[in-house]
């Protein structure tokens, strides 16, 4: 089975700055796609960045970008000029390529506080 | 509609009532999923519907747990006879599709029932 490793529960970063949340995954696939979802207190989840693991290139997305290495199993999220509205929770999530819809597996989550 | 609803948002129910969670999807969607969120956990899967069928409900902790979605639009999740271990927040996601292979269908997330029991 699937599993999404993200061994920062709680992260830090002063307003303006830049943060990197870790995440590690283990899968016997070779096509799948990785996000990054934020979950602020209202609990609605909101999709921040997606990748395909068959784009060698790393996605984009404004202030957000990620660090996809395939062969380490690892998937980065950089949030740069960090700002008070990303205090949130961030999960990683895999998803396997199949003919259909299948399920996203979460991550534990990493609590991300921003400092004014 | 705009997007994903779901009724109640906050619901206490006392050790052993049955309760019934709603899911509104976005209109059109084919595929609808619940996941189950403990607090301090990520999501994880319960069941999965393609229009009215079910077809995967791999994640269902117990026989307690059932859901249905007669008319390929709206869900229910039902929790009969309600444990502790039961609270949680229980979220619901609708997608497009599925179409085409390998096609990134993505998953929109309603706003969650935060159920406790007590």
């Amino acid at each position: 089975a699937q599993t999404v490793t993200q061994s920062q529960p709680e992260m830090s970063v002063q307003e303006a700055e830049t943060v990197t949340l870790s995440c590690t995954y283990d899968t016997s696939e070779s096509d799948y796609y990785l996000f990054w979802y934020k979950q602020p207190p209202s609990r609605q989840m909101i999709l921040v960045i997606r990748q395909e693991a068959y784009k060698q290139q790393n996605a984009t997305e404004n202030r957000f970008s990620v660090n996809f290495q395939k062969a380490a199993k690892s998937f980065s999220l950089k949030i740069s000029d960090s700002q008070l509205g990303d205090a949130a929770m961030y999960f990683c999530a895999y998803r396997a390529q199949f003919s259909g819809n299948t399920p996203l597996v979460f991550g534990k989550g990493t609590r991300l506080s921003v400092i004014a | 509609g705009a997007g994903v609803s779901q009724s109640p948002r906050y619901k206490v129910a006392k050790r052993g009532q049955d309760v019934a969670l709603r899911c509104d999807p976005i209109s059109g969607h084919v595929s609808l999923f619940w996941y189950q969120q403990a607090l301090g956990q990520g999501p994880e899967f319960l069941t999965y519907f393609q229009n009215e069928a079910q077809l995967d409900k791999s994640g269902l902790p117990s026989d307690r747990f059932f859901a249905e979605r007669p008319e390929g639009s709206v869900s229910t999740l039902k929790i009969q006879r309600t444990q502790q271990e039961d609270s949680a927040v229980y979220l619901c996601a609708s997608s497009t599709g599925p179409r085409a292979w390998g096609k990134m269908y993505e998953q929109y997330f309603g706003p969650g029932t935060r159920l406790t029991v007590t």
